[in-house]
């Protein structure tokens, strides 16, 4: 059965640097596109960040402003995604997913709740 | 960037009815446009990919159509687990990856 499972400190004040985990289990992560989204509370989804298999193409959203910073240890089967000088509005429920065909997502991890707050 | 728009944002909508939801595209994307179906609470499930390509493991009763500009997503007869909000997402040009503003599909 495939996992994601995302993991990362949930309350953080403004200004301050996070890191988000997301662990796979049960498909070859090496071989797999990875992405991360985002989900404001009651707002809809926004990508974030995406990563190629080998980790050598990576993108962001342009509202980011290189705050972001998408990462992979194929050897430990993990997504990371490094926050730094967050704001309230990077709020959200972070997910990652797998890429898929025509650059589709097909399986989801179950979201980390992330609040930037003072 | 290319802007999705979904129509409608709300719906309603009887067990049984068919339903289309659309999406348009700013600019033509080709058939590079992925459906996904989200309930409260729960991560997105990917519906639909090229267009009209259905997911393994997702009931035919589920459709998608179109390319370039405008796309759409149709459920032949509504189950009550399909009570949910429905994001399209093209995935022609990157980045961003943007997705539709959502369309919450409710019971009538």
């Amino acid at each position: 059965e495939v996992q994601l499972v995302e993991s990362g400190r949930g309350l953080v004040q403004p200004g301050e640097s996070l890191r988000l985990s997301c662990a796979v289990f049960g498909l070859t992560f090496s071989s797999y596109e990875m992405n991360w989204v985002r989900q404001a509370p009651g707002k809809g989804l926004e990508w974030v960040s995406y990563i190629s298999a080998s980790g050598s193409t990576i993108y962001y959203a342009d509202s980011l402003k290189g705050r972001f910073t998408i990462s992979r240890d194929n050897a430990k089967n993990s997504l990371y995604l490094q926050m730094s000088s967050l704001r309230v509005e990077d709020t959200a429920v972070y997910y990652c997913a797998t890429g898929y065909r025509y650059g589709s997502m097909d399986y989801w991890g179950q979201g980390t709740l992330v609040t930037v707050s003072s | 960037d290319i802007q999705l728009t979904q129509s409608p944002s709300f719906l309603s909508a009887s067990l049984g009815d068919r339903v289309t939801i659309t999406c348009r595209a700013s600019q033509g994307i080709s058939s590079y446009l992925a459906w996904y179906q989200q309930k409260p609470g729960k991560a997105p499930k990917l519906l639909i990919y090229a267009a009209s390509t259905l997911q393994s493991g997702v009931p035919s009763r589920f459709s998608g159509s179109g390319s370039g500009t405008e796309f759409t997503l149709t459920i032949s007869s509504l189950q009550p687990e399909d009570f949910a909000t429905y994001y399209c997402q093209q995935l022609s040009s990157y980045p961003p990856y943007t997705f539709g503003q959502g369309t919450k599909l409710q019971i009538k």
